[in-house]
C-alpha cells in the first residue's frame, strides 16, 4: 500500500504567524513519531502517539508545539507564533506495532520561517 | 540524556573504494539502526542489529554492533555512486517516546 504521506512538503510561514503540518501514516499502524531535522542534523524526537494517545511529548521544544492524532490515523503538528528557530524539516514516522521497531519515514515537511 | 555520535561528519571517495563510519555512544541502547537518508526524503531503514556482537551482512554493506552495545559500524566494500546518502544510526533505548535517537550523520559522496 501507500506509505506515509506529509503535507505540505514545503511552507513558508512569517514569523509569528501559525502553521499546521499533516501525517498520514501507514494505514493500520498503531505507532506515529513526529521529528524535528535541522539542515545538517540528525533527527530529533519531538513526540510520540500510541493510536489516539499520546504517550510522550517529551521532545516538543515549547508550549508553541502542539500535536494531535484524534482518530488514531492522521496526525497533525501545529506551531504557533512560529519563530526563526523553528525552521527544519518536520518527519514522520509510523510503525506497525508498539513491540516493532521499523519505522517507516515520510518525506518531511520543511519549514522556512522569514 | 542519550547521545550518539557518528564519525567521520563527511565522507568523499572514488567509486570501488572501501569504507567504514562509525556510531558511539556512553549509552547502552537495547538495538540499534542504521538508516540512509537522500535529500528531500525521509531515513530508510537498512538493517537493526540487537545482540552484542552481532554482525549483519546486506549484499555490500556489512553491519556491526559492539559486545557492549554502545557502538556500531558501517563497513561498505566496492563503494559505488548510488551509496551516496546520509547515514544515520539510531539508538533503541527502553522508553516508549525516547526509544529512537538518531546520531547527526555521516554525509557519503561516493564520486563516479
Amino acid at each position: 500500500g501507500a506509505g506515509v504521506s506529509q503535507s505540505p512538503r514545503y511552507k513558508v510561514a512569517k514569523r509569528g504567524q501559525d502553521v499546521a503540518l499533516r501525517c498520514d501514516p501507514i494505514s493500520g499502524h498503531v505507532s506515529l513519531f513526529w521529528y524535528q531535522q535541522a539542515l545538517g542534523q540528525g533527527p530529533e524526537f519531538l513526540t510520540y502517539f500510541q493510536n489516539e494517545a499520546q504517550l510522550d511529548k517529551s521532545g516538543l521544544p515549547s508550549d508553541r508545539f502542539f500535536a494531535e492524532r484524534p482518530e488514531g490515523s492522521v496526525s497533525t503538528l501545529k506551531i504557533q507564533r512560529t519563530q526563526q528557530e523553528d525552521s527544519a524539516v518536520y518527519l514522520c514516522a509510523s510503525t506497525v506495532d508498539r513491540g516493532l521497531y521499523e519505522q517507516y519515514f515520510g518525506p518531511g515537511t520543511r519549514l522556512t520561517v522569514t | 540524556t542519550q547521545l550518539l555520535e557518528q564519525s567521520p561528519q563527511f565522507l568523499s571517495i572514488q567509486e570501488g573504494e572501501n569504507l567504514t563510519v562509525y556510531c558511539n555512544s556512553s549509552s547502552v541502547f537495547s538495538s540499534l539502526q542504521w538508516y540512509r537518508q537522500e535529500p528531500g526524503e525521509g531515513p530508510v531503514l537498512l538493517v537493526t542489529v540487537v545482540t552484542g556482537g552481532e554482525v549483519k551482512k546486506l549484499k555490500r554493506l556489512t553491519f556491526q554492533f559492539g559486545d557492549a552495545r554502545k557502538d556500531s559500524s558501517l563497513h561498505i566494500t566496492a563503494a559505488q555512486p548510488g551509496d551516496t546518502g546520509l547515514y544515520l544510526c539510531a539508538g533503541v533505548g527502553n522508553n516508549y517516546g525516547q526509544n529512537f535517537v538518531f546520531g547527526p550523520g555521516t554525509r557519503l559522496s561516493v564520486l563516479p
